[in-house]
């Protein structure tokens, strides 16, 4: 089954504890990418990968890191986190042939609380 | 002003009506436009994808576009409860790969 995988689904920490949420895609799929979610703003782009090594800001990447050694994983990294990290995140997915017209196949998000 | 606007609703419609939801975005060079739904606590999924001026349908759903009015709307014919969901407009932004921008949703509650 064609699918974006993320882990963990649910995760409680406090400031500062480093932690990686890590997404996998079976899709073979150039693209990969992170989003956060938060009430009343949408889903905002944090970092997003055009292809392995290929990594580059979005809209709100501070505070945020990622890295794409291998095509089907692209894990976000939070070295600090701190409570304004609070939210849901996605990672999406699609293939990277131009025009802007893919599809991004999101995962099923991850709730993250820092205290 | 936001990129991508969306009227957060509720928009509540009877069951079997048509529920109308409107977008509007900023980005004049913008050529690509998505429909997503996003039931509570879920992941988007894509509903529909529209890039030329005019209607586009399929099944129950029609996307209508107006660039010229930077216009995006989704028309949910004969609504059912499960319809019920947020719905996210996605603008594809000029100059960049699948750089999509997103409307914070339209929330839509269909009743018996």
């Amino acid at each position: 089954e064609a699918q974006v995988t993320q882990n963990p689904r649910y995760l409680i920490t406090v400031t500062g504890k480093k932690l990686t949420v890590t997404c996998s895609q079976n899709m073979n799929h150039e693209y990969m990418s992170w989003y956060r979610q938060d009430p009343g703003l949408g889903l905002r782009q944090i970092y997003y990968s055009m292809n392995v090594e290929v990594t580059d800001k979005g809209d709100v990447p501070e505070g945020y890191k990622v890295s794409r050694k291998e095509k089907r994983n692209f894990p976000l990294i939070l070295e600090s986190p701190s409570p304004n990290q609070t939210s849901l995140y996605f990672c999406a997915s699609s293939n990277n042939r131009g025009g802007g017209r893919e599809t991004q196949y999101f995962g099923p998000g991850t709730r993250l609380l820092v205290l | 002003q936001k990129e991508v606007e969306q009227n957060s609703g509720p928009l509540s419609v009877p069951e079997g009506a048509i529920a109308s939801l409107n977008c509007t975005y900023s980005d004049r060079g913008s050529q690509s436009f998505f429909w997503y739904r996003q039931y509570s606590g879920k992941s988007p999924e894509l509903i529909m994808f529209i890039y030329s001026n005019g209607d586009k349908e399929d099944g129950r759903f029609t996307a209508q576009l107006n660039k010229a009015s930077q216009y995006v709307s989704l028309l949910i014919r004969d609504s059912q409860p499960s319809d019920s969901a947020t719905y996210l407009c996605a603008v594809v932004r000029s100059g960049g790969y699948n750089k999509l921008i997103f409307g914070a949703g339209t929330r839509l509650a269909v009743h018996p």
